[in-house]
């Protein structure tokens, strides 16, 4: 069973252009983070959030945490060919040790 | 300086053989975790230590072991390889145990069993 849903799964799209990838959840979340995994490399943490309906904006990448503390939204405004990569998010659910893990948007953009 | 690094990057072996993944990290943490990235990219955790003690040990085969000398280290062994075994395996750490905290991932070693 996959707590966390990721959609969508592949996302091909041009230079310049404005996307929104999310990550959807029946369960709450004490915090939801997301990172940005480029191709021969490790994730790397974009952002975390933490407060319902909590919004965080890094450089053209902007990232909201719903109300509920069961989805988020990924949105990246003009997006560049550096955006590229396999974006994954991971819930945290209280003082359970274990994250929950998306299973990843795929981004192309091509130059 | 490298926080995690996991060595060899790239592996390629022989089903039936035994090998071994080393992971060492620099940052100072007290957690370290041991993932398995699929073909389909999706990413499962494996292990995870706490100073040196097992805390997470996910449903993998007991052909997998980890052995964790000291808190900077945290290495995998693998006996009696399979084809299934194929997949990246990143180890990461964090500070502290609580499922929020920062993961940082090495590069991942590119296991191939054929």
């Amino acid at each position: 069973t996959q707590l966390l849903e990721q959609s969508p799964q592949f996302l091909s799209i041009q230079e310049g252009e404005n996307l929104t990838v999310y990550c959807n959840s029946s369960s709450v979340f004490s915090s939801l983070q997301w990172y940005r995994q480029e191709p021969g490399e490790g994730p790397v943490l974009l952002v975390t959030v933490v407060t319902g309906g909590e919004v965080k904006k890094l450089k053209r990448l902007t990232f909201q945490f719903g109300d509920a503390r069961k989805d988020s939204s990924l949105h990246i405004t003009a997006a560049q060919p550096g955006d590229t990569g396999l974006y994954l998010c991971a819930g945290a659910r209280g003082s359970n040790y274990q994250l929950i893990w998306g299973a990843g948007t795929k981004l192309i953009i091509k130059p | 300086d490298t926080a995690v690094s996991q060595t060899p990057k790239y592996l390629v072996t022989q089903m039936g053989n035994d090998k071994s993944i080393k992971c060492e990290q620099n940052l100072g943490h007290d957690t370290m975790y041991w993932y398995k990235q699929d073909s389909k990219k999706f990413l499962k955790i494996m292990f995870s230590y706490n100073n040196k003690e097992l805390i997470i040990n996910e449903t993998v085969p007991n052909r997998f072991s980890p052995k964790s000398p000291d808190k900077a280290h945290l290495n995998l062994h693998i006996n009696s390889l399979e084809l299934g075994d194929s997949a990246v395996y990143f180890c990461a750490s964090s500070h502290g145990q609580a499922s929020g905290n920062t993961i940082y991932f090495g590069e991942g070693s590119w296991l191939t069993v054929v």
